[in-house]
């Protein structure tokens, strides 16, 4: 399995406070994403990591900022939570852009009340 | 854009029953197709891709071929079983900015295989 790392596994927040999800990898891959999931919607993209302070916007990035300071560490900050963030956080690695696969953590679940 | 339809779920089968899950794309260009497979509690895992038309990929007895006529990338397998059941995600992939790959999701299917 992908050396892939997420912390909180969970977390139970109250609307309006900040969280900060950590993802930290093992394999030195260059990509790293994150994706939320939600029933019904399978997995969207929130946002992505080319390389240490490249990032970019996914399909869902409202409301979520991230950064990359380290090729093994991938932060997803929520400035302001709000119950439609309540979901499922997936982190993924990829070590080349062509034909290869992204391997997932094992997910955050995240609670707004 | 990018969009991916799955069969509905929930798909509930006996064991030793053929399996199909239907997939259909839209997209611009020429993507590469995966098929996912989440266990429950798990991230998702790499079930199989196909990354050019007429490609079939396969894996654990599962197979999709890539079908650019129809636009579609079925899931099928001869003979299910009990360990099968977990819910399956299928996906196009795409290269975005520095060269990553982007991935968009169907919404799921869930399979129960029961004894």
């Amino acid at each position: 399995d992908a050396g892939i790392t997420q912390s909180p596994r969970h977390k139970v927040t109250e609307t309006g406070t900040p969280v900060t999800l950590r993802c930290h990898q093992t394999e030195n891959h260059r990509y790293m994403y994150w994706y939320r999931q939600d029933p019904g919607h399978g997995l969207r993209l929130i946002h992505y990591s080319y390389g240490v302070k490249d990032t970019d916007k996914g399909e869902v990035s409202d409301g979520y900022s991230v950064s990359r300071s380290k090729t093994e560490d991938f932060l997803l900050t929520l400035e302001s939570a709000t119950s439609s963030q309540t979901s499922v956080y997936f982190c993924a690695i990829s070590g080349g852009g062509g034909n290869s696969p992204l391997h997932f953590g094992n997910g955050t679940r995240l609670t707004v009340t | 854009g990018n969009s991916v339809t799955q069969m509905e779920g929930p798909v509930t089968l006996s064991e030793e029953a053929f399996l199909t899950i239907n997939c259909t794309y839209t997209a611009t260009g020429y993507p590469s197709l995966f098929w996912y497979v989440q266990y429950p509690g798990e991230g998702l895992q790499l079930l199989l891709k196909a990354t050019k038309a007429d490609d079939k990929g396969s894996n654990k007895g599962f197979e999709a071929t890539y079908r650019k006529e129809t636009t579609s990338f079925h899931l099928e397998k001869g003979s299910v079983q009990v360990s099968d059941s977990a819910v399956y995600f299928c996906a196009l992939g795409t290269i975005s900015s520095g060269s990553a790959r982007q991935l968009t999701f169907g919404s799921g299917t869930q399979l129960t295989v029961l004894p």
